[in-house]
């Protein structure tokens, strides 16, 4: 029973363009969402995150929107850039100190 | 100041032996997690302790599997009797108290024979 998804295990953009990578939850007592991003033989790297008191979070070329009505976030990198490619994993946690639940991932390739 | 430290970063063991897999937080983090990555799929969430408590083990199997984290020294993964199918990449992560952001290790990749 999979509680945060991605659907697209895998997504291509030019160099430049804009990257948007989906993510959907199912338990409604989620409250905060990361990405994270895992370049191969690598432990993944905090990305970004946001509250679900906010509906959108900035920062440089990565955005996070959030709709909680439709458990659904997004991660928008623009513009995007081949240092970019990678997977990116999305997560989310019910409270403070929780165990953080991971999407399967979306692999990201950026083409020069 | 450096991150969350994984050893070893890689472990080869036959069937049957143990496997030890060692992490240090950041500095100042006092919360560990242990996740697993099986090859094709993404993370799990195995284990989440504080010093010498056990907070949730849900993530663990019932069997062979234990963790600790200890007043001194590192959070110890330990796998008993090792199968083919524990191999997979071992990740810890570290949070500071108050934060709900976990910051991940390098991994130790396992691989049973």
């Amino acid at each position: 029973d999979q509680q945060v998804k991605q659907n697209s295990p895998s997504l291509s953009v030019q160099e430049g363009r804009i990257s948007i990578l989906n993510c959907d939850y199912t338990n409604s007592m989620f409250d905060y969402f990361l990405w994270y991003k895992k370049y191969p033989a690598e432990g993944p790297t905090f990305l970004i995150s946001i509250s679900s008191i906010k509906d959108k979070n900035e920062d440089g070329r990565f955005t996070v929107f959030l709709n909680k009505s439709a458990k659904h976030l997004s991660l928008h990198i623009v513009p995007s850039q081949p240092g970019d490619s990678a997977v990116y994993f999305c997560a989310a946690s019910g409270t403070s100190y929780d165990k953080v639940i991971f999407g399967p991932g979306t692999s990201l390739s950026v083409i020069p | 100041n450096a991150g969350v430290m994984q050893n070893p970063r890689h472990l080869v063991r036959r069937r049957g032996q143990e496997a030890r897999l060692r992490c240090s937080p950041m500095k100042g983090h006092s919360h560990v997690y242990w996740y697993r990555q099986l090859p094709e799929e993404g993370l799990k969430f195995m284990v989440y302790l504080q010093k010498e408590n056990i907070i949730d083990e849900s993530g663990m199997p019932k069997e062979r599997f234990s963790a600790e984290f200890p007043k001194e020294g590192p959070s110890i993964l330990r796998i008993q009797q090792v199968v083919r199918g524990d191999s997979a990449a071992y990740f810890c992560a570290s949070s500071p108290k108050g934060s709900e952001t976990q910051y991940f290790g390098p991994g130790t990749r396992l691989l049973v024979l």
